[in-house]
């Protein structure tokens, strides 16, 4: 059965702390890997697609890195403003575009 | 308007009522999505529909039905909730393939008192 667990499930950090989250996933045939990020309130927000293991995407303070088992969102010198769920997703071998979706990491930074 | 724009944001209603749940999209996709978030739980898929064919239903109770009468437009019909169905609904578009991502709405946050 295709499944995906995030780590940790809330994460504390004072603005400028470096740290990573966690995805790991076990799926049938992976056509690519996304994290979204969702602000209270709001649908997620897209951030980064991942296709292959060894693939790195950054964005600002974000980099998204992959590898066969799990994928990590490292977060570099964090502000307030990154505070949010950071939700990971994959997307299996079916040709229907369906994610199957982790149960995100909460995330505040405190200034 | 660009994007996915969810109507209503905010839904309450009783257990007996019927009511609707629109999304709509301006982004020439031509898949659309209906998601279920529960607190602390993972976004649960109920609906997809692609080139405005239903092409999964995930075991979703009958109390929901889908209706996508265009690529740009989603309904999701409610009638005899329970409680427990109170949660935020996504709606969100791709193309047919997904493997750029979804685009999602804001939700409609829908309480059944």
């Amino acid at each position: 059965e295709d499944q995906v667990t995030q780590s940790p499930e809330a994460l504390r950090l004072q603005e400028g702390e470096s740290s990573s989250l966690n995805c790991s996933y076990t799926v049938s045939g992976l056509r690519g890997l996304f994290w979204y990020r969702q602000d209270p309130g709001k649908g997620p927000e897209f951030l980064f697609t991942l296709y292959s293991a060894g693939e790195e995407k950054e964005k600002e303070r974000l980099k998204a890195t992959l590898t066969k088992k799990e994928s990590f969102l490292h977060i570099t010198a964090p502000k307030p403003e990154d505070s949010a769920t950071y939700l990971c997703a994959v997307q299996a071998g079916s040709n229907t575009g369906k994610l199957i979706f982790g149960q995100g990491t909460t995330l505040q930074v405190k200034p | 308007e660009t994007g996915v724009t969810q109507t209503p944001r905010h839904l309450v209603m009783g257990m007996t009522n019927k009511k609707s749940l629109k999304c709509e999209q301006h982004l020439g996709h031509n898949a659309m999505y209906w998601y279920k978030q529960s607190a602390k739980k993972p976004l649960e898929l109920m609906f997809v529909y692609s080139l405005e064919e239903r092409v999964e239903n995930n075991s979703v109770p009958s109390r929901f039905s889908p209706e996508c009468p265009n690529s740009s437009h989603l309904f999701l019909h409610l009638h005899t909730l329970q409680p427990e169905d109170s949660a935020l609904y996504l709606c969100a578009s791709s193309q047919a393939t997904g493997g750029n991502g979804y685009t999602f709405g804001s939700g409609t946050r829908l309480t059944v008192v």
